[in-house]
């Protein structure tokens, strides 16, 4: 168990919903990352979030959005969902989220759009 | 941006054989290199790191190597068993502008070990 917890498990919806997942980040951690993993590819990394601010933006759609809490857990919000958001989503967390900090994931969300 | 190259994409050894991934990185600047290790399902995992002030790291029967002049690094293990069955990820660091600390993925190597 790496600390960092996620809601839900699985996720179903139907095209065109919108959902939010929730991450809560290991105790003492301010950095919380949010990654996507479709079958058979990599972790392609989506934002990062510092101590309740937007640190970085990897490959997030415009209809996905993201915030960090004061209590520093995260939610991620995809919205108008397509057959292609299908995938595993996975949250991580480190301690300041620079210079080789390692990252803590957590069990993920898996999300299938029907 | 960073861009990270992984092969090959499956590997089968057989049990007590060695097993080598490989990766290169294209950010010259990029100074932290983890490998993470994800069984089907499950999480990944950090198994072993290393930071580009030293060129090779063991841990026990993992060994990861640097070679930051040709910006590629590996991982070995070595007496392998079934339990090291699993996706094999490579990362490096992303380390320019307000970027820090992100992780780009290679697209992993997904290694079977047959007893």
């Amino acid at each position: 168990d790496s600390g960092v917890t996620q809601t839900p498990k699985h996720l179903i919806t139907a095209t065109g919903q919108r959902v939010t997942l929730r991450c809560s980040p290991r105790s003492g951690d301010l950095s919380v990352y949010w990654y996507q993993q479709s079958l058979d590819q990599g972790l392609q990394f989506l934002i990062q979030y510092y101590n309740g601010e937007e640190r970085a933006k990897g490959n997030i759609l415009e209809r996905f959005s993201a915030q960090q809490f004061p209590d520093l857990h995260s939610e991620l919000n995809l919205s108008s969902l397509e057959l292609g958001d299908s995938a595993l989503y996975f949250c991580a967390s480190s301690v300041v989220g620079a210079g080789g900090d390692e990252q803590f994931f957590g069990p993920g969300t898996r999300l299938t759009v029907l | 941006g960073e861009n990270v190259e992984q092969h090959p994409s499956t590997l089968s050894v057989q049990e007590g054989d060695s097993a080598v991934i490989k990766c290169t990185y294209s950010d010259s600047a990029s100074n932290y290199f983890p490998w993470y290790k994800q069984e089907l399902g499950k999480r990944p995992q950090l198994i072993i790191d290393i930071r580009s002030n030293v060129g090779e790291k063991k841990d026990q029967r993992i060994a990861v190597t640097l070679n930051k002049t040709a910006k590629h690094f590996s991982l070995h293990i070595t007496e392998t068993q079934p339990e090291d069955s699993a996706v094999y990820f490579c990362a490096a660091e992303m380390n320019y502008g307000g970027s820090q600390g992100n992780l780009i993925f290679g697209k992993g190597t997904k290694l079977s070990v047959k007893p």
